[in-house]
């Protein structure tokens, strides 16, 4: 069984701080797909950023950047510089190959993001 | 482009009631995933279409719960004699195709179900 869990169910910083979002995955395929997802007030998920099981290279794009550590199964995602544009809700999700799953996605709580000015 | 879109935004039923929820995926995407969130919590899955076949409805939490995908395209879930505990936030994903590629979903805007 799969399952995601992101501990941090709210966080509260001021613009331009950095934000970091926890999450702790569990799986038993050896290939699989883990997602970040951003949910504003307006309720639709935006897709952030893609990272498959066999690649760990830790990237940044733009003020994103993850760190991937199969060891400790965790897919933190950090937010730099902090804008009050960035407050939603975020969602950690994984992605089971699709020859199992027809490639649906398993989603943590979620974690509060609130950047106030 | 046009994403994905759902209607209504808004639906508020009696108990009791059934009602009928649309999903319009991004033209030319074949998987087409309908999710449920209940109020803080991430979005769980309910069922997956690819083009007209209804390939996975292991997520369905009763059989009051019905989905369709006629002509591959334009989708429509259904809830009969809804009760309370289907209030929630009904999401529709679609996705360009299948196999082994990781295509991300793109996501509608949900409706929000309020059962009464």
């Amino acid at each position: 069984a799969q399952k995601v869990t992101q501990a941090q169910t709210e966080i509260s910083v001021v613009e331009k701080e950095d934000v970091t979002l926890d999450c702790v995955y569990e799986t038993r395929d050896t290939t699989y797909y883990l997602f970040w997802y951003k949910q504003p007030p307006s309720g639709e998920l935006v897709f952030l950023i893609r990272r498959n099981s066999f690649d760990e290279q830790n990237e940044i794009s733009g003020r994103y950047s993850w760190n991937f550590q199969k060891s400790t199964s965790s897919f933190n995602f950090t937010i730099t510089a902090s804008q009050v544009v960035d407050s939603a809700v975020y969602f950690c999700a994984l992605r089971a190959p699709p020859t199992d799953s027809w490639g649906k996605l398993q989603f943590g709580a979620g974690t509060q993001v609130v950047v106030t000015p | 482009g046009a994403g994905v879109s759902q209607s209504p935004r808004y639906k508020v039923a009696k108990r009791g009631q059934d009602v009928a929820l649309r999903c319009d995926p991004i033209s030319g995407h074949v998987s087409l995933f309908w999710y449920q969130q209940a109020l803080g919590q991430g979005p769980e899955f309910l069922t997956y279409f690819q083009n007209e076949a209804q390939l996975d409805k292991s997520g369905l939490p009763s059989d009051r719960f019905f989905a369709e995908r006629p002509e591959g395209s334009v989708s429509t879930l259904k809830i009969q004699r809804t009760q309370q505990e289907d209030s929630a936030v009904y999401l529709c994903a679609s996705s360009l195709a299948t196999g082994s590629d990781p295509y991300e979903q793109y996501f509608g805007p949900g409706t929000r179900l309020t059962v009464t």
